[in-house]
């Protein structure tokens, strides 16, 4: 059974570009959430999404970020005209059902590099 | 709100030694708490997590914790400590709204020396 998918595993854009972080949660997993870490600090919340909806995005920047979890295919987490300060490691996350004890299985992540 | 402080951004141990990560929590109803690891340049893998059945909670890798209301506490411990142990440890408490997010704590950075 194979993990959380991430890709790009490393991604680099120019200031003004758009990137686009794709997860696929593990096989049966129908609950997606995308973290950010910053340099020398923890992970932060950004959005949690189940199939075709956005149940909580309030980690989220109000602009230029938006993320999706389409019926078939992977979750997008998409940042257009990208800033030095999006420059982080953004983790994905899936759990096969939502509950406060139901682990939350993390992909390797993508580094942003922003120039 | 729920949070967790952990104390110690860094931690230096010998090989052999015991490991203590400490980590501190805040809610205001019984909280489900998380111990994570994350080696460099990874993902992060579940080493352990208490959810009211056990208060001293075992994990992978020779790690246990121990949840201690009256201290609001979730340390986490190791007897004796490994190279291969060397990495960042978080810890995080599920949000117990809606979405039941994680909320981390800022993390400790384990060294160990030979």
């Amino acid at each position: 059974n194979a993990g959380v998918m991430q890709n790009p595993r490393h991604l680099v854009r120019r200031r003004g570009q758009e990137a686009r972080l794709r997860c696929s949660p593990m096989k049966g997993h129908s609950h997606v959430y995308w973290y950010r870490q910053l340099p020398e600090e923890g992970l932060k919340f950004m959005v949690y999404l189940q199939k075709e909806n956005i149940i909580d995005e309030s980690g989220m920047p109000k602009e230029r970020f938006s993320a999706e979890f389409p019926k078939e295919g992977p979750s997008i987490l998409r940042i257009q005209q990208v800033v030095r300060g999006d420059s982080a490691a953004y983790f994905c996350a899936s759990s096969p059902i939502q509950g406060p004890q139901e682990t939350q299985y993390f992909g390797p992540g993508t580094r942003l590099l922003v120039l | 709100a729920q949070s967790v402080t952990q104390l110690g951004s860094h931690v230096s141990v010998s090989e052999g030694a015991l490991v203590l990560l400490r980590c501190n929590y805040s809610s205001s109803v019984p909280p489900y708490l998380f111990w994570y690891v994350q080696y460099p340049n990874q993902g992060l893998q579940l080493l352990l997590k208490y959810t009211s059945a056990a208060t001293l909670v075992k994990g992978i890798n020779g790690f246990e914790a121990e949840f201690k209301k009256s201290e609001t506490s979730f340390h986490l411990t190791k007897p004796s400590a490994h190279m291969s142990d060397a990495a960042e440890f978080f810890c995080a408490v599920s949000d117990v709204g809606a979405t039941n997010k994680l909320i981390f704590g800022t993390g400790t950075l384990l060294a160990v020396q030979p």
